[in-house]
């Protein structure tokens, strides 16, 4: 099994601040990796999708790069609508896994 | 618009049974995989099962085996997952989800609003 690490665990920042979220893949997973945005009490929602592809509809403070093993998250200039967690996703290989998350606090 | 409406959670004593449904809505339900994933209250996203767009093909985490089913009705466009002999560690939000196929393989793309799983006694 894949697993997923990521740091940090939590940020505390301020409006127009840059974010950077990094997620470690346990051994080799290519581009096989995506990033979800949970707010409070609400379902997980598709960022970006093999490693920096957009999905449709993200708005585009938000980017995603890397491959193999080291992965990064990245909100260029912080709105308030962007305090959520932050989950990583595994596709390489069954099973899939999720890293633990990283609560993004304003 | 896809839409991912969950149902058949609730309260279920340890070692009993429950059925969750998801009708989809704004696809081609046959045309994908469907998954569920869990979260345990407080916690991460835990991948539990797949099936295929066909119904062919199922897979399972370790922990679910033997004891949850994962099935769908294309002629309802409903994802079902039967979960048997339910223990305390089963307890979370259960989300279907709509998997998106790529070269760097599948993705969840779209997301159900979850259904309540509660196994206690």
């Amino acid at each position: 099994e894949i697993v997923l690490t990521q740091s940090p665990a939590f940020q505390s920042v301020t409006p127009k601040e840059k974010v950077t979220i990094t997620c470690r893949a346990s051994r080799r997973i290519g581009n096989a990796l995506h990033w979800y945005q949970q707010k409070p009490n609400q379902s997980p929602k598709l960022l970006i999708k093999y490693a920096s592809q957009s999905f449709s509809g993200v708005p585009s403070r938000f980017s995603g790069s890397g491959s193999g093993t080291d992965f990064t998250l990245t909100i260029s200039s912080l709105e308030a609508e962007d305090a959520a967690t932050y989950f990583c996703h595994q596709s390489s290989s069954l099973p899939h896994s999720f890293g633990p998350g990283t609560k993004v606090d304003i | 618009e896809v839409q991912l409406l969950e149902s058949g959670g609730g309260l279920v004593q340890p070692g009993g049974s429950l059925r969750l449904f998801c009708v989809a809505s704004g696809f081609r339900f046959s045309g994908y995989a469907m998954s569920w994933v869990r979260q345990a209250p407080g916690k991460g996203l835990e991948w539990v099962s797949t099936v295929s767009g066909s119904g062919a093909a199922t897979n399972y985490t370790d922990s679910v085996k033997g004891r949850f089913t994962i099935s769908r009705d294309s002629s309802k466009n409903t994802l079902y997952l039967q979960m048997n002999s339910l223990r305390a560690e089963d307890t979370a939000v259960y989300y279907c989800a709509k998997e998106y196929l790529g070269d760097g393989g599948s993705v969840f793309d779209s997301w159900g609003q979850g259904a309540l799983v509660t196994v206690s006694s």
